[in-house]
């Protein structure tokens, strides 16, 4: 199947510094990308749709300054935790969906720690 | 975002019971989705549900679309320890969103 790379899978960051995380699709193009945040025990909340070429769609109640999205290519997506702080840890996931079947491909997540 | 429940939340069944997780949207779903997250690891897609009243089957594990669009099933006979983990229904379209999921534990 297809593959989604996601990196870093861990940090660990004072609190005040940003942490970006990237994204990518490695055998296939993505023009969509979603960026989503799972607390322990809990569902994947949907964060953001990342849009190649274009501005990323946030959910409601997801701050657009805090976290930051940029889709600069077909199989790059980048999420920046801006000035992060300790309840900004959590387990951050990336998805890329492939156009011909609509499944979706998780990359192995990033387990953010905030001091 | 749009909202879908899991019942149950968790599930213990003993080795060799069977398993049942459903899924419930309050408006009509164009498709949906099931995936698996092993403990400490990503979701993995199981399978996609499109037509009303669908029925699809996976060895063990079968999903069902209900006939209004608005509600799905996933059901695994015999369960294994392989089966452990949490299952979640995700509606699509321009976003997905999951749904709470089920944690099944199953006791050897």
């Amino acid at each position: 199947g297809a593959v989604v790379s996601q990196h870093p899978s861990r940090v660990i960051c004072k609190s005040g510094t940003s942490v970006k995380i990237e994204c990518r699709s490695l055998d296939f193009q993505a023009t969509t990308m979603f960026w989503y945040r799972q607390f322990p025990k809990q569902s994947l909340m949907l964060m953001a749709t990342s849009n190649e070429g274009s501005k990323a769609t946030y959910e409601q109640g997801v701050e657009k300054d805090k976290f930051l999205i940029n889709h600069a290519s077909l199989t790059l997506s980048t999420l920046t935790v801006t000035s992060a702080h300790p309840e900004d840890s959590s387990f951050y996931i990336c998805s890329a969906r492939l156009l011909n079947t609509g499944e979706l491909f998780f990359g192995e997540g990033s387990r953010l720690t905030v001091l | 975002g749009q909202q879908v429940m899991q019942i149950p939340q968790y599930q213990h069944v003993q080795e060799g019971e069977d398993f049942t997780t459903y899924c419930n949207s309050s408006t009509t779903l164009s498709n949906i989705q099931w995936y698996k997250q092993r403990p400490g690891g990503h979701p993995v897609f199981l399978i996609q549900l499109v037509k009303s009243g669908e029925v699809k089957k996976q060895k063990r594990l079968t999903f069902q679309f209900g006939e209004a669009k608005k509600n799905s099933s996933l059901h695994i006979t015999a369960t294994q320890t392989t089966d452990v983990g949490t299952y979640f229904c995700a509606v699509t379209g321009n976003q997905f969103y999951f749904g709470t999921g089920t944690s099944l534990t199953v006791i050897p």
